[in-house]
């Protein structure tokens, strides 16, 4: 069983430009979420997908947006990049059902670096 | 609002140790508690989720236990090894189906 993929894993970039990042989920999982991890913020939540709606969002500017496919894969694009966007984009999937049993599953992240 | 807490930040100890990482909780209206490991740099690696209807979940070296009504978690780690060295995260999954982070204990085995 694959586990969730993201796209590519490290980027450059300089200010002003924009980036799409990928995110494939684990088959049959539906919940996509985001996340933005730095040293002196840690792990931060961006937003969540679920059935290609957003579900929830972050404290983020109108600057970072996502969406969901039909198949469950998602992008999502950081525009007008600042330096202060340099992080590891953190990509999990899941269920996304109230069970209790959403266990969520990581992908290896895409390293951005804002030049 | 939930507010997750883990203590302490970072621990270091000599191999072999038995050790326990605490997790804390403000509001016990959770879905499930689940722990993680980060290396660095890399992506987080699920460990263990316990459900809110459960105390404790074991695997290998690794035993969860959950306590809702205190807003508590620990992560019993038996016998580490340097393997083991890593930042661990613990995180509740709210009523909006949102994942609350505590800022992770880094911790170090000395061979």
């Amino acid at each position: 069983k694959a586990g969730v993929t993201q796209t590519p894993r490290y980027l450059i970039k300089t200010r002003g430009q924009q980036v799409t990042l990928s995110c494939s989920p684990i088959s049959g999982h539906r919940s996509v979420s985001w996340y933005q991890q730095t040293p002196g913020q840690g792990l931060q939540f961006l937003f969540e997908y679920f059935s290609e709606t957003q579900r929830n969002k972050g404290n983020f500017p109108g600057r970072f947006s996502g969406r969901q496919f039909s198949n469950s894969r998602s992008e999502m694009n950081v525009s007008t990049l600042e330096l202060g966007d340099s992080a590891l984009y953190l990509c999990a999937s899941s269920l996304g059902l109230s069970s209790g049993l959403t266990e969520a599953f990581f992908g290896q992240g895409t390293r951005l670096t804002v030049v | 609002k939930q507010e997750v807490t883990q203590i302490p930040a970072a621990l270091s100890v000599p191999e072999g140790e038995n050790l326990v990482l605490n997790c804390s909780f403000t509001d016990s209206a959770i879905y499930n508690l689940q722990w993680f490991r980060q290396d660095p740099g890399k992506g987080l690696t699920s460990l263990l989720l316990i459900q809110s209807s459960q105390r404790e979940q074991t695997s290998g070296r690794l035993n969860a236990s959950l306590d809702k009504s205190s807003g508590r978690s620990t992560l019993y780690i038996a016998a580490s090894q340097p393997g083991d060295s890593a930042t661990y995260l613990c995180a509740v999954e709210d009523s909006n189906y949102q994942l609350i982070w505590g800022a992770g204990t880094k911790l170090i085995i000395k061979p």
